[in-house]
This record gives C-alpha cells, structure tokens and sequence, in this order.
C-alpha cells in the first residue's frame, strides 16, 4: 500500500534558482495539504487543495511560492526565485474527506531544502 | 479556534522506562485526537488517534492514549520505552465544525538513555 510519495527527498541548490518539489498523494485521498517545517517556526501549513483546487493559501509565504495540482495524483510547490531562508523540509500530506478521517492526515517523507 | 499545547519540549528516560508525553487542547465541544511520531529524517507517522468512545486509546507501537475531558488532555503513554522510541512526537485536535486543518502542537523531543 504506497503511501504519499515526495520527490526529490534532498535538493541543495543556488540563490536565485527555480525549485520545484512534487507529490504523489495516496489513490482516493482528495485532499492534500503542503506543510514547511523548520526548527523556529515547527511546523506551518502553507497551502492544501481539494479535488484538485486550491482551498487556502494563506500560509504561503509570500509570491516566490506557487502551488498546483494538475490532477489526483500529482501535486507540485515551486519556489522562484529560491532565497537561503526557504531553507527548510517541506512535507506534503494527504486526507480522505470521509469525516472524521479528513484530519487523520497522512505524511511523506519530506523534501529537504537546502538553498546556499 | 482550537489550541494544542505540549508543556515538554525534551523528555528523557532510560531504555525500559515508562513514558508520558503530555497533550493539553483548548476547544468547546469534543475535539478529534491525534499522535504522530515523527523519526530523524522522516515524514509524520499517526501513532493513534481518537474520535469518540473509549477513552483508552491504543495503537501502533505498543503507545496508548487517554482522552480525559475535565482535564483537557491527550497523554500519550507507553509501558516500556525501547531506543528505536526516540523521535519527536506531536500531538494534533481537530475540530468538527470548523476547516479541515488539525492543529499540531510544538512537538516533544524524546531521548532515550540506554
């Protein structure tokens, strides 16, 4: 049974650059939710979709960060241009809307991002 | 809107020894419960969780919780602490009524001495 899969699982890339991390949510779940998690903030939402459309994206951080969902199964949060402070493990997650099963949220490993 | 604190930002026991972690929410009415641990360089695992019923909770792991409703909290235990237990742990409420999004609290990181 594959669980939410995230790539790439490392990215250390130059200021400036384009980052794009992907997600694969788990068949059936219809939400999906991108969390960024660093020591000084824990861990913070930043953005979640439903069927493929954005709900709320009053966590990203600002308009460097783009979020889309293309279709079911594919999700992707793109960074550009990229600053040392994204610098962080980013996690996408994802639910069923069956209630109360839509907040038994289910991880990937993370991506962690390392901008130099 | 519902609140999760976890007083213990680092907790340490010896290899064998009981666990408490402890999990207070802040929300009207019955909140959704949850427990994830998370392990160095990995994603969030959901430990246990609660939703209605038995207060005594179990789940993976050997770890069990316990929803007490006059003290609004969710502490998560466990008998006997084995080395692989050390992670951090996070406790997480939703709210039905409200969105989609459960609250995580700060998390507590767990050291285990052998």
């Amino acid at each position: 049974d594959a669980g939410v899969i995230q790539s790439p699982r490392h990215e250390v890339t130059e200021m400036g650059q384009e980052v794009t991390l992907r997600c694969k949510p788990i068949s059936g779940h219809d939400y999906l939710f991108w969390y960024r998690q660093t020591m000084m903030r824990g861990l913070e939402l930043l953005i979640y979709f439903n069927n493929n459309v954005p709900i709320d994206d009053s966590g990203m951080p600002e308009d460097r960060f783009s979020a889309k969902m293309p279709n079911a199964s594919f999700s992707t949060l793109k960074i550009q241009p990229s600053e040392p402070r994204d610098s962080a493990v980013y996690f996408c997650a994802s639910s069923f809307s069956d209630s109360p099963e839509i907040w038994s949220q289910h991880f990937g490993d993370g991506t962690r991002l390392s901008i130099l | 809107a519902q609140s999760v604190t976890q007083p213990d930002i680092h907790i340490t026991v010896s290899e064998g020894a009981s666990l408490e972690l402890r999990c207070n929410y802040s929300y009207g009415a019955t909140p959704y419960l949850f427990w994830y641990v998370q392990s160095p360089g990995q994603g969030l695992q959901l430990l246990l969780k609660y939703f209605s019923g038995d207060t005594l909770v179990q789940g993976i792991k050997g770890f069990e919780a316990e929803f007490k409703r006059s003290q609004s909290s969710f502490n998560l235990r466990k008998p006997s602490v084995h080395w692989s237990d050390a992670a951090e742990y996070f406790c997480a409420v939703g709210a039905s009524g409200g969105s989609y999004i459960p609250t995580f609290g700060r998390g507590t990181s767990l050291i285990v001495h052998p």
